[in-house]
């Protein structure tokens, strides 16, 4: 049973345009969501992350979205670029086990010059 | 060092066989996490530590897994009589251990099980 889901494998956008990935989730313990970037042949690096106590995170090109009632998230990259081409990973934790986090399985993004 | 170092990047072993995967964690860093990604599926959490000892095993597939971590640093992933399934990126984090704090991965080993 998949407690992170992100639905879309894949997504394609063209250079300057906005990127946007999403990701659901099951669990409502769930009190803490990343947004993890990866590159072939290296490890996730973190990205971005909101509180469920909030319900936007921004960090210069990146903003995060969170919709507790819908359990969903939504990463937003405005302007994308070609050097955010990776895999993206949403990830949950509850309070008390922030160290175990439920990744969802990724979508590539491929920004197009 | 300046980041999470992990060894070996890659190994192929026999079925059957015993494998030892290393990671060496940023230092200072009290917190360690052992992560693996099967192929096509998210980053799956194995094992928790801090310091020393692991209050959390509870991702461990099967008793085949084991892991220490000696001195509060250097940890290591043993897999016995390594099975087909087992084939994966293992992956290796650390992090100072504060509550919500971002995770530091390693860029992990790719174990191939023949």
């Amino acid at each position: 049973d998949q407690q992170v889901k992100q639905n879309s494998p894949s997504l394609s956008v063209q250079e300057g345009r906005i990127s946007i990935l999403n990701c659901d989730y099951t669990n409502s313990m769930f009190d803490y969501f990343l947004w993890y970037k990866k590159y072939p042949a290296e490890g996730p690096t973190f990205l971005i992350s909101i509180s469920s106590i909030k319900d936007k995170n921004e960090d210069g090109r990146f903003t995060v979205f969170l919709n507790k009632s819908a359990k969903h998230l939504s990463l937003h990259i405005v302007p994308s670029q070609p050097g955010d081409s990776a895999v993206y990973f949403c990830a949950a934790s509850v309070s008390g086990s922030n160290y175990k986090l439920t990744f969802g399985k990724g979508t590539l993004l491929t920004v197009n010059p | 060092g300046a980041g999470v170092s992990q060894s070996p990047s890659n190994k192929v072993t026999e079925k059957g066989k015993d494998v030892e995967l290393r990671c060496d964690p940023i230092s200072g860093h009290t917190a360690l996490y052992w992560y693996r990604q099967s192929l096509g599926q998210g980053l799956e959490f194995l094992i928790y530590f801090q310091g020393n000892s692991a209050p959390d095993k509870s991702g461990l597939p099967s008793d085949r897994f084991s892991a220490e971590r000696t001195g509060g640093s250097v940890s290591t992933l043993t897999i016995q009589r390594t099975q087909q399934e087992d084939s994966a990126v293992y992956l290796c984090a650390s992090s100072l251990g504060r509550r919500g704090e971002k995770l530091f991965f390693g860029s992990g080993t790719q174990l191939s099980v023949l």
